[in-house]
C-alpha cells in the first residue's frame, strides 16, 4: 500500500491560531480524505480533498474552518483556521491504494492537535 | 446519509477465546465494508474488507461475515490473543472511497 507521510504528527497551538496539516503519499493516488477523530471517539469524515479543484466537504464542516488544497496527486494539506479547544482532535489523511477507482483507504499516522 | 451501528462498544474476552463484533448498516446501496484496527496512539490500519458480492470472507484468525438482507456484517476472531487487544471500527460506503465509520469497539484480551 502507499506509504503515508503527515506532519505536523502533534501540535500545540492557541485558541484563535490557524494550522496547517500536510499529507505526502509516495506514490500517485486518486481519492484523498481528510477525517477528524474526537478524543475516544470514531472517525467523521470532513471533506474530499479533489486534485485540480475545490474540495468536497460534508455536513457540519465548511471551508472557511477546514480549508483543503490538493495541486497535484500526492500531497494534500488541510488548515484548521480559527481554532477553538473543541477542535482538539486527530486529523487524519486518508488514501487509497493508487489511482485505481476501488482500492482500500489506508490512513495517515495523524496529527494530534491540542488547542488551549 | 448512510449510518452505521456498532455492538458491543467494550468486549472483554480470555485469551483463546472467539470475539464477535456486529454492524449494521442504514444504506441498501452500500457494497463495501472494511474493518480496522486502531492500537491506542496509532493509526487504524485495514484488517479485512468484504464487498457486497461476498457473504464471508476469512484471513487466518479473522473472518468477515455480510447479510445484505438484514443490512448487517460481523467481525469474528477466533484464537483471540492480547494483541488483538485494541478498538475495532467497521465501516460502510457505497463506493470504495468514502466510509462512514461505527463507533467503535474496544476489544480486551486477557492473558
Amino acid at each position: 500500500s502507499a506509504v503515508i507521510s503527515q506532519k505536523p504528527s502533534r501540535d500545540i497551538c492557541q485558541r484563535g491560531t490557524s494550522l496547517t496539516i500536510q499529507c505526502q503519499v509516495d506514490s500517485q493516488v486518486t481519492m484523498m480524505f481528510w477525517y477528524r477523530q474526537q478524543p475516544g471517539q470514531s472517525l467523521t469524515l470532513i471533506a474530499t480533498a479533489n486534485q485540480g479543484s475545490e474540495a468536497t466537504y460534508e455536513s457540519g464542516f465548511v471551508i472557511d474552518k477546514f480549508p483543503i488544497s490538493r495541486p497535484n496527486l500526492t500531497f494534500s494539506t488541510l488548515t484548521v483556521s480559527n481554532m477553538s479547544p473543541e477542535d482538539s482532535s486527530i486529523y487524519l489523511c486518508s488514501v487509497g491504494d493508487s489511482t485505481e477507482p476501488n482500492s482500500p483507504l489506508h490512513f495517515g499516522n495523524g496529527t494530534r492537535l491540542t488547542v488551549t | 446519509g448512510e449510518n452505521v451501528e456498532q455492538h458491543p462498544s467494550t468486549l472483554s474476552v480470555q485469551e483463546g477465546d472467539s470475539a464477535v463484533i456486529k454492524c449494521t448498516y442504514s444504506d441498501s446501496a452500500s457494497n463495501y465494508f472494511p474493518w480496522y484496527k486502531q492500537e491506542l496512539g496509532k493509526r487504524p490500519q485495514l484488517i479485512i474488507d468484504i464487498r457486497s458480492n461476498v457473504g464471508e470472507k476469512k484471513d487466518q484468525r479473522i473472518a468477515v461475515t455480510l447479510n445484505k438482507t438484514a443490512k448487517h456484517f460481523s467481525l469474528h476472531i477466533t484464537e483471540t490473543q492480547p494483541e488483538d487487544s485494541a478498538v475495532y471500527f467497521c465501516a460502510a460506503s457505497r463506493s470504495f472511497q468514502k466510509l462512514v465509520f461505527g463507533t467503535g469497539t474496544r476489544l480486551l484480551v486477557s492473558p
